[in-house]
């Protein structure tokens, strides 16, 4: 089945730094997620970007869905962005399910 | 727009006995999937179900089930407990499955079994 592998596994940075976390796939895909998994568990949506680069505020995606990578950005970070992200892509097609990455675990310090 | 509900939120169970959870879709979204998050495993697929019909399932033994009904809302059961069930349970809801659709979560149930 597809592989999902995020990097770096952990992240620390100071509060104001910006940082790049990475998702690389090992097949074509037809959309690709990013979460962020707050301290009480729940995952909350980031982006849906198949392809192409979207903006919401300090957080910015990118999906080069030919070479089978999406990169999330992360600008003036701040304590409250600390947490879990994860990538996750569809597996078997239209009607699939979601593969996970094990996650970037980022600790933004004041 | 409510978001996907999950209950209960936490749930304390002793090793042999039975759950049941559930998950109440945003409205429209016939799909809604189950996860397992473990820190050993990370986030596992289940099973999901549209339309009132299982049309994905995971990895995982029969213990594990579920049921979608008339109005998207999910409930998945184990039975017969074991300590290694002790996980997040995530449920996902879509408007046609995670294939083609966002998928938005709920706030999870954390089970414990003791």
């Amino acid at each position: 089945g597809i592989q999902v592998e995020q990097s770096p596994p952990d992240l620390i940075l100071q509060e104001g730094a910006n940082s790049t976390l990475r998702c690389n796939f090992s097949d074509s895909v037809n959309n690709l997620q990013w979460f962020h998994q707050n301290p009480w568990g729940q995952l909350i949506n980031l982006f849906y970007i198949p392809s192409g680069t979207k903006q919401n505020g300090r957080l910015s995606a990118t999906t080069v869905a030919t070479e089978r990578y999406s990169l999330l950005y992360i600008s003036s970070s701040q304590t409250t962005d600390s947490g879990v992200y994860f990538c996750a892509v569809p597996y078997g097609g239209s009607q699939g399910n979601l593969i996970f990455g094990k996650g970037t675990k980022l600790s933004v310090k004041p | 727009k409510a978001g996907v509900t999950q209950t209960p939120r936490y749930l304390i169970k002793t090793r042999g006995q039975q759950v049941t959870l559930s998950c109440s879709p945003i409205s429209g979204h016939r799909s809604v999937s189950w996860y397992q998050q473990t820190p050993g495993q990370g986030l596992q697929f289940l099973f999901e179900y549209f339309s009132e019909t299982q049309r994905n399932k995971g990895n995982f033994p029969g213990r594990f089930s579920g049921r979608q009904f008339s109005n998207s809302r999910s409930e998945m059961n184990v039975s017969t407990l074991e300590l290694g069930d002790s996980a997040l349970y995530l449920c996902a809801s879509s408007s046609a499955g995670a294939g083609n659709t966002e998928a938005f979560f709920g706030q999870g149930t954390r089970l414990t079994v003791v």
